[in-house]
């Protein structure tokens, strides 16, 4: 299975509204709705933001939103904050063969 | 929330095997909801899923990694590990453990970093 597609950065200003786009194939994004996100900040461990493509994790700000159109799934924070400031990874379910599948990540930047 | 925590040397030769174990607390590795997972990032590279485990035995691995990963599972000590033999400096890694509900990674351990080099 070959990566899920990312941008490798976006940025936004304190207060915007930014979407991170995940693009796979009819084997994997197109085919489930277990597409997760997570907000990895460096030296922490990965947090699970998304699960079953817009389902919020305990405790994530509804800031934090999901969605899928075909084999595309994306991420959109808004009202920026310099928290959110990370690397954000999409992860798919991907089947027999290799069933997981991640996204090459995304840098978030907040200016 | 479950709790995760990877154990194993941080120093691994060239040629040898890479074991690492993860410890389950706040909640059973006997669970029909989890399967229980290992991930790594290599230093300024992106997160790559290396297989998984359910409490039986039954593993899944990522296919490039598949002729080189053990996986096994000892339910007495609430634990799961990981061997990747024949390891290379491609295999210097933060070496994350997770606990894997279908479709998600939902609890993750702090990560050890592994540094192949002799």
């Amino acid at each position: 299975q070959s990566a899920l597609t990312q941008p490798a950065s976006v940025s936004g200003s304190p207060g915007q509204s930014i979407t991170i786009s995940c693009t796979g194939t009819s084997s994997d994004v197109g085919n489930y709705n277990l597409v997760s996100w997570y907000q990895h900040h460096p030296g922490k461990a990965p947090k699970l933001m998304i699960f079953e493509v817009s389902k919020r994790s305990s405790g994530v700000s509804n800031r934090f939103s999901g969605s899928k159109s075909g084999n595309t799934a994306s991420l959109t924070i808004s009202g920026l904050q310099a928290d959110d400031e990370a690397d954000y990874y999409c992860y798919s379910y991907a089947g027999s063969g290799t069933p997981v599948v991640f996204g090459g990540g995304t840098k978030l930047t907040v200016l | 929330q479950l709790q995760l925590q990877e154990s194993g040397p941080g120093l691994v030769k060239p040629s040898e095997t890479l074991s690492l174990t993860c410890f389950v607390s706040g909640g059973s590795i006997i669970s029909t909801i989890y399967n229980w997972a290992w991930i790594r990032q290599p230093p300024g590279k992106g997160l790559e899923w290396i297989g998984s485990i359910y409490y039986s035995g039954k593993t899944y691995y990522n296919s490039s990694l598949k002729s080189r990963v053990t996986m096994s599972v000892d339910t007495s000590k609430n634990q799961f590990s990981l061997k990747l033999s024949s390891v290379t400096a491609a295999d210097t890694a933060v070496y994350y453990c997770a606990s894997q509900p279908l479709g998600a990674l939902a609890d993750w351990g702090q990560g050890t970093l592994v540094t192949v080099s002799s």
